[in-house]
């Protein structure tokens, strides 16, 4: 079955460094991919998206590249701040569902 | 904007009760989803709805049912509420299933603790 693999966090930066959370995914098919992002206290909300191959999502500062030869979908962003801090989800959808990886924590201190 | 609307934020229910989790998306999506999410567990999908009284089991229905009986609005009901249902638990709606480049909309969440 379909199945997403990301970096066990946390992940702890200081402002303005660079970010990379790493993502693959095995999948059946051409799904689409995503990157949800979820603050203390709150639902999961939809950071970027990307339909397929070579397509790059990007939203707020991030980044992420669907990669098929290497099955990946790694998320990026150049210089962080602290209200990033928060837990990422790497997702992809097949014909129906959304499988999940299992977050990733960043940590952004001043 | 999508709103996703989850009833409660909190709740506290005792074993053996019966409890209600209602959910209501306000954008006319065909897909309903109800996932729980636990400390190294991620996120794991109980139970969806490709439409109006259909349903199908996710990954971990045992000890759930859910009720959608009208488009808007997808209940997710504990037959009788053990302490390992404890957690939090996530709606989501999405545009119809044939459309696989669309994403999920979340609600807040409810945390339900079972004492």
């Amino acid at each position: 079955g379909d199945s997403v693999t990301q970096m066990e966090g946390p992940v702890t930066l200081s402002e303005e460094a660079f970010l990379t959370i790493n993502c693959t995914y095995t999948a059946t098919g051409y799904p689409s991919l995503f990157w949800y992002v979820q603050y203390p206290g709150e639902g999961l909300q939809l950071l970027l998206k990307a339909t397929k191959a070579d397509d790059k999502g990007s939203n707020k500062g991030f980044e992420a590249t669907y990669r098929k030869e290497t099955t990946s979908f790694h998320l990026e962003k150049g210089s962080v701040q602290v209200s990033d801090s928060a837990v990422y989800f790497c997702a992809l959808r097949g014909y129906s569902t959304l499988t999940f990886g299992k977050g990733t924590m960043l940590l952004v201190s001043p | 904007d999508v709103k996703v609307t989850q009833s409660s934020r909190y709740l506290v229910k005792r074993t053996g009760e019966k409890v209600f989790l209602e959910c209501v998306q306000d954008m006319d999506h065909e897909n309903m989803f109800w996932y729980r999410q636990d400390p190294g567990l991620g996120l794991r999908l109980i139970y969806f709805s490709y439409d109006v009284k259909m349903k199908e089991k996710g990954d971990i229905p045992e000890g759930y049912s859910v009720s959608r009986e009208k488009k808007e609005r997808f209940s997710l009901i504990l037959e009788s509420a053990s302490t390992n249902q404890t957690s939090m638990y996530l709606c989501a709606s999405s545009l119809s299933a044939g459309r696989s480049n669309s994403p999920l909309h979340f609600g807040n969440g409810t945390r339900l603790t079972v004492t």
